[in-house]
């Protein structure tokens, strides 16, 4: 079967750096998205990786390893207004996509 | 520039009642979606449409169908509603299928008793 995996909830402190990770195992890949949700509002996007290596834009950054199946997305100088769920994503073989639960993150001031 | 809408917001429903989910996007958009997002779970995909006259199923379509007559509409209809019907359903769009990035509307919060 296909599976995404992430932590279900973070907690860290305004000002911080945080590391969301994400494991999938699915059929063929063709990319991973990330998107935050803020509670009660859609999914924006954020990032897509379809290459291993590190994506950066601004204060998120979004890493791939696609041979260990492993993803993180990096929220750096955390503001309150970070305080959202982060969705990650796979686009498997049929271009279809696979999400994880999410992960709720709750930052402190 | 609206993007995606949705309507109803929210919608309280007896189980057994026929009920329209309505989605219209204006970013001319060729692939559409709905999804269905539960507690705990992934969003799941229901039915999707990679241009207007073609429908597909997803992953969870049983007692939903769609329709795509156009490229800026793509309604959902639940049939006959029961209770595990109840979520929050995103309609979604993107420039095409395929690894373009797709955007969701508002939701429609939907409980069915």
């Amino acid at each position: 079967g296909q599976n995404i995996d992430q932590p279900t909830e973070m907690t860290a402190t305004e000002g911080a750096i945080v590391q969301i990770n994400c494991t999938y195992q699915t059929s063929g890949f063709n990319g991973l998205f990330w998107y935050q949700q803020h509670a009660g509002e859609a999914p924006t996007f954020l990032s897509y990786n379809v290459l291993d290596g590190l994506e950066e834009k601004g204060r998120f950054s979004s890493f791939l390893s696609r041979s260990k199946g492993y993803s993180y997305l990096l929220l750096k100088e955390l503001q309150m207004k970070d305080s959202a769920s982060y969705l990650c994503a796979v686009m498997d073989s049929n271009y279809q996509l696979i999400w994880g639960a999410g992960t709720k993150l709750i930052i402190k001031p | 520039i609206a993007g995606i809408t949705q309507a109803p917001t929210s919608q309280i429903l007896a189980a057994g009642r026929r009920m329209t989910l309505r989605c219209t996007q204006d970013m001319r958009h060729n692939a559409m979606y709905w999804y269905r997002q539960d507690l705990g779970l992934g969003l799941r995909l229901i039915h999707y449409s990679n241009t207007a006259g073609t429908t597909g199923k997803g992953e969870v379509p049983d007692g939903y169908s769609v329709s795509r007559a156009n490229t800026d509409d793509f309604p959902l209809t639940l049939a006959s509603a029961v209770p595990s019907q109840t979520s929050v359903y995103f309609c979604a769009s993107s420039s095409s299928a395929g690894t373009d990035t797709q955007y969701f509307g508002p939701g429609t919060r939907l409980t069915v008793l």
